[in-house]
């Protein structure tokens, strides 16, 4: 099973800043990284699939970056509605498919 | 537009048994493959189970293999997890979510369902 290790576990910014979120898998998975973004009692949101790509809608302050084992989630600038837990997720070595365990962004 | 919306938790005893459902619209549900991701509380997404979009592939987490079972029925355009078994810690909220790409196995999820909450507890 791969492991997902996202850090750091809490982020605290200003809306402005720049965020930058990390996530480790255990071993490589190519470039089959996804990123999610959740707001309390909402589903999660697919923000980035395939390490960089954005999907459908989404704004184009959040980037995705990496390949093989170590990946980065960048929003260039917090708008308000951006604080929320962002989760990895890889579909390279499955079943099973794995997620992080979250990385939360709240406001300084 | 693309509606995943699943039904069937509740309040349930460990032992007993509980069939979720997911009713989907607004895509040719017959050409997505479809996931069962859950949530206990304050915790984070665990993938429970796949199913392909022809259905013929099916995948479960060790942590409920044996005891869940995925299925759909694309002429009612619904994806079901029966669940059988159920213990305390199968307590989550479960959602249903699509797969990205059309008759694929690019496992990750564009739609998301609004979840359902399983209790489990005697």
């Amino acid at each position: 099973e791969i492991v997902l290790t996202q850090s750091p576990a809490t982020l605290s910014l200003s809306p402005g800043e720049r965020a930058t979120l990390s996530c480790r898998a255990s071993q490589s998975v190519n470039i089959y990284l996804a990123w999610y973004q959740q707001r309390p009692g909402q589903a999660p949101r697919l923000l980035i699939y395939d390490a960089s790509n954005r999907a459908t809608g989404i704004p184009a302050r959040f980037s995705g970056s990496g390949s093989g084992t170590d990946f980065t989630l960048t929003i260039s600038s917090l708008e308000p509605e951006d604080f929320a837990v962002y989760y990895c997720q890889q579909r390279y070595i499955w079943p099973p498919i794995t997620f992080g365990q979250g990385t939360r962004l709240e406001i300084k | 537009q693309v509606q995943l919306v699943e039904s069937g938790g509740g309040v349930v005893q460990p032992g007993r048994s509980l069939r979720l459902s997911c009713a989907a619209s607004g895509f040719t549900f017959s050409n997505y493959g479809m996931h069962w991701v859950r949530q206990a509380p304050g915790k984070g997404l665990e993938w429970v189970a796949l199913i392909s979009h022809h259905g013929t592939r099916k995948d479960y987490a060790d942590s409920v293999k044996g005891r869940f079972s995925i299925s759909r029925d694309s002429s009612e355009n619904t994806l079901y997890l029966q669940m059988d078994s159920l213990r305390p810690d199968d307590t989550a909220v479960y959602y249903c979510a699509k797969v990205r790409n059309p008759n694929s196995i690019d496992w990750d999820f564009d739609c998301w369902g609004q979840g359902t909450l399983v209790t489990v507890s005697s």
